[in-house]
């Protein structure tokens, strides 16, 4: 079955580190996204790609980045310019026909910084 | 700028209950509704997709309803389980951006 995948499902980052956030997909969807997760706060827009290599600043940009290099794949990074990076992150993707097919979500990648 | 709203924020109910969320939009010019389950620590599972076309989506125990002109949905839950205890959330995108816009949220506790 298509889905999508992140890892790692956790991960632990010192001060000052740089950390990459893995999100992969096999539903030959055009768009993904990153949202982060805070409690109280719901859901935030980070980045959004609507092809392969662009994307676009969401909400809360500042101190992350992504790549797009290949259709499937549209890692995150957190940068040590992140100064609260402690969250709940959430890759998404949506295909070409969003308006009858949605949005589909994985499972989550939770960010601690120790 | 679309703002979604989520009515109650948290629900308990005895086991067996037929109970309804609530969300509201204040930009109508969406062109679907999709509603999501969340599990504590796990992603978003989609539940049902509506079409702004369409006034209704079913699947099993799960009902969902879209008014556009009112800028309301609700998601109607039969006979409920304790598995379905989660947070379930609402989103909309608004107009012709691809971002999802989302609700906070209602968490629901379905009691033995």
């Amino acid at each position: 079955d298509g889905g999508i995948t992140q890892s790692p499902k956790y991960l632990f980052r010192k001060e000052g580190q740089n950390v990459t956030l893995s999100c992969e997909q096999n539903l030959n969807h055009d768009a993904m996204y990153w949202y982060r997760q805070d409690p109280g706060q719901g859901l935030r827009l980070i980045y959004y790609s609507q092809i392969v290599n662009d994307f676009q600043k969401g909400d809360i940009a500042e101190g992350y980045s992504v790549s797009r290099e290949k259709k499937e794949s549209f890692p995150l990074t957190v940068t040590s310019a992140q100064k609260n990076p402690t969250a709940f992150y959430l890759c998404a993707s949506s295909p070409e026909d969003r308006v009858s097919r949605g949005y589909t979500f994985g499972s989550g990648t939770r960010l601690t910084v120790v | 700028k679309q703002e979604v709203t989520q009515i109650p924020a948290a629900l308990s109910v005895p086991e067996g209950e037929n109970l309804v969320l609530n969300c509201s939009f204040t930009d109508s010019a969406i062109y679907n509704l999709q509603w999501f389950r969340q599990d504590p620590g796990k992603g978003l599972t989609s539940l049902l997709l509506i079409q702004s076309s369409q006034r209704e989506q079913t699947s099993g125990r799960l009902n969902a309803s879209l008014d556009k002109s009112s800028g309301r949905s609700t998601l109607y839950i039969a006979a409920s389980q304790p598995g379905d205890s989660a947070t379930y959330l609402c989103a909309v995108p608004p107009g012709s951006a691809r971002q999802l816009t989302f609700g906070s949220g209602t968490q629901l506790t379905v009691l033995p």
